[in-house]
């Protein structure tokens, strides 16, 4: 079983939408948990961290759910520039490297 | 602030060749990471290095070295290239429990 795991998606959604998906992960012992987007044949790029308590920034919303081993991540009012593949990464403490999940694609058309 | 610096961006090898992708990042973060990415196969991680003059393997090691002779720097050396290692290649630094910042790519090509 891989650490990381998502749903590759693609997730296709009207603009104005609202699209959620999750990320699970199997170490319970994993403490940082992280969102990042990566357009096409770019780098992934920090979206948000993700805290126990689950944070928003603006229409994102991201949740943690230690009993169950999944992070999620709500996207609101969907725009076409929140087209990108979300990549989920995750960590144990003291742990030097992150490791990713293959990404969830999004596609929010017209 | 320049952030993680990747050098070169692009560069097409004939197989049997070597070359040296430098990483360079001025955040004084201990932990420096190679990644592959293939279409589909999400990011790889080749080598990575917790500190200055240490270095450690990743999934994916064979074929690849590296080099962490000054924190600032990492060097991702292909000795004999192969077709096999077509791929983009991310450099990413990071404090520890912090998240990582990545360069933004070289692309090589392997013909």
């Amino acid at each position: 079983r891989k650490e990381v795991e998502q749903d590759p998606g693609p997730f296709n959604v009207p603009e104005g939408a609202t699209v959620a998906f999750n990320c699970t992960y199997s170490n319970s012992a994993s403490q940082s948990f992280f969102w990042y987007r990566q357009d096409c044949r770019k780098e992934p790029k920090l979206l948000m961290s993700v805290y126990s308590s689950g944070n928003e920034d603006g229409r994102f919303t991201a949740q943690l759910n230690r009993a169950s081993q999944y992070i999620s991540l709500l996207i609101r009012d969907s725009k076409l520039s929140d087209s990108a593949t979300y990549l989920c990464a995750v960590s144990r403490s003291n742990d030097y490297k992150l490791s990713f999940g293959a990404g969830t694609t999004v596609t929010v058309r017209a | 602030n320049a952030g993680v610096t990747q050098t070169p961006k692009f560069r097409v090898l004939k197989t049997g060749q070597s070359m040296t992708l430098l990483c360079a990042q001025d955040m004084n973060h201990e932990y420096m990471y190679w990644y592959r990415q293939d279409p589909g196969m999400g990011l790889r991680l080749i080598h990575y290095s917790v500190g200055e003059g240490t270095t450690a393997k990743g999934e994916v090691p064979d074929g690849y070295n590296v080099s962490r002779l000054k924190k600032q720097n990492f060097l991702l050396g292909l000795e004999s290239a192969a077709p096999s290692q077509t791929s983009v290649y991310f450099c990413a630094s990071r404090r520890s429990n912090q998240p990582q910042h990545f360069g933004d790519g070289t692309r090589l090509s392997i013909l």
